[in-house]
């Protein structure tokens, strides 16, 4: 199965600063997703990738998946407490979802 | 619409004993799966199904079984409980293989 390394592994940051998660694969990429986990909750999807040099914003996040499809950035703007939770990439093996290990985001004011 | 809802959502068990997760969801989707959350170990596949009385094993599928009698439904069971199996687990699904899953809530079962 692909294996997808998540860095860091968690992150504390200010309120209103921006940050960078990074989701690398050994393997070409065939669809990317992000997820977002709050704590003690569900996975949320936020948003999939699938062409190299693909990016895609939602609100004050933005995702964009590298040309040669094996690294992809998640990148928060003027971050808020909202935004405090472990966020998932996963990769399509073609049936399901291969995961990241997560990164916790924290968020202080 | 409820999307993907799991019952229950924590439940505490005895070494050996059985139990079945229950999800259930509304958007007419043919694949259903089964995830087990860890820390650490970030999320696993147990078990997958791409339609209606079809099952497949995932990557940890030891120590579990599944049913997929109706559509909307895909039943996780436990048929003699151990402590390792002490996790969240996460039910999902989606219209297709290579096409966005939408998770349920969770269950946290603790197993001692």
């Amino acid at each position: 199965s692909q294996e997808l390394e998540q860095s860091p592994q968690s992150l504390i940051v200010q309120e209103g600063k921006n940050l960078t998660i990074n989701c690398t694969s050994s393997k070409t990429l065939y669809g990317l997703y992000w997820y977002k986990q709050k704590y003690g909750e569900g996975l949320i999807f936020l948003m999939m990738l699938q062409k190299g040099g693909e990016e895609k914003s939602h609100e004050k996040i933005t995702a964009k998946l590298d040309e040669k499809k094996q690294q992809s950035s998640l990148h928060i703007t003027a971050s808020q407490p909202s935004h405090a939770g472990i966020y998932l990439c996963g990769s399509n093996s073609g049936y399901a979802l291969n995961f990241g290990k997560g990164t916790s985001l924290l968020v202080t004011p | 619409n409820a999307g993907v809802t799991q019952t229950p959502k924590f439940r505490v068990l005895k070494t050996g004993q059985s139990m079945t997760l229950l999800c259930a969801q509304d958007m007419n989707h043919e694949y259903m799966y089964w995830y087990r959350q860890d820390p650490g170990m970030g999320l696993r596949l147990i078990h997958y199904s791409v339609g209606e009385g079809t099952t497949a094993k995932g990557e940890v599928p030891d120590g579990y079984n599944v049913s997929r009698l109706k559509k909307q439904n895909f039943l996780l069971g436990l048929e003699s409980a151990a402590p390792s199996q002490t996790s969240v687990y996460f039910c999902a699904s989606s219209s297709g293989g290579a096409e966005t899953q939408y998770f349920g809530p969770g269950t946290r079962l603790l197993v001692l």
